[in-house]
């Protein structure tokens, strides 16, 4: 089935520990992004690519990093100096500029 | 700057009614706009897509309609069911830039 898949699901890290959240797609996608969504806050993006070995910062990408390697793949890495990582992660993609699909998330928990 | 606005926050109707959910965003040069349902826990699933040059789009029991010179988008839901109960959110493109500005989302509710 075509779709997009994050992992993992729940995620638990210590203090000081850089963690990364994978998120693969085979809808043949060009375009990817990470939100982050908090209670209250609604959904914020921390890093979008629009193309292989490209990506730009959202709003909110201190304390994150991301790699855009290969078409299918786009990892985010959550770093000690984010500051506040407890969070709702959130994988997207799109055909540039067309109908944008999600999915299912990742729960980070800070210890 | 695009702001996406949804009110109410949160709605709760009795099952087998009709309703609508208000989106309305600052920017309308807009190409697309996207309404979502997010249930607990979830991801977003993708509903009704509405390019600039349409103005509606329906699926089902669902209708969306966009007015960009008012700067509003509906979401009319027929005949709501319990399953219906998730939140409902919408999305607006930055103009120039190839990302989306989301509302808070309105939590809607469906009583048996």
């Amino acid at each position: 089935d075509g779709g997009i898949t994050q992992s993992p699901k729940y995620l638990f890290r210590k203090e000081g520990q850089n963690v990364t959240l994978s998120c693969e797609q085979n809808l043949n996608h060009d375009a990817m992004y990470w939100y982050r969504q908090d209670p209250g806050q609604g959904l914020r993006l921390i890093y979008y690519s629009q193309i292989v070995n490209d990506f730009q910062k959202g709003d909110i990408a201190e304390g994150y990093s991301v790699s855009r390697e290969k078409k299918e793949s786009f990892p985010l890495t959550v770093t000690s100096a984010q500051k506040n990582p407890t969070a709702f992660y959130l994988c997207a993609s799109s055909i540039v500029g067309r109908e944008l699909f999600f999915g299912e998330g990742s729960r980070l928990t800070v210890l | 700057k695009q702001e996406v606005t949804q009110i109410p926050a949160a709605l709760s109707v009795p099952e087998g009614e009709n309703l609508v959910l208000n989106c309305s965003f600052t920017d309308s040069a807009i190409y697309n706009l996207q309404w979502f349902r997010q249930d607990p826990g979830k991801g977003l699933t993708s509903l009704l897509l509405i390019q600039s040059s349409q103005r509606e789009q329906t699926s089902g029991r669902l209708n969306a309609s966009l007015d960009k010179s008012s700067g509003r988008s509906t979401l009319y839901i027929a005949a709501s069911q319990p399953g219906d109960s998730a939140t409902y959110l919408c999305a607006a493109p930055i103009q120039g830039a190839q990302k989306l500005v989301f509302g808070q989302g309105t939590r809607l509710t469906i009583n048996p």
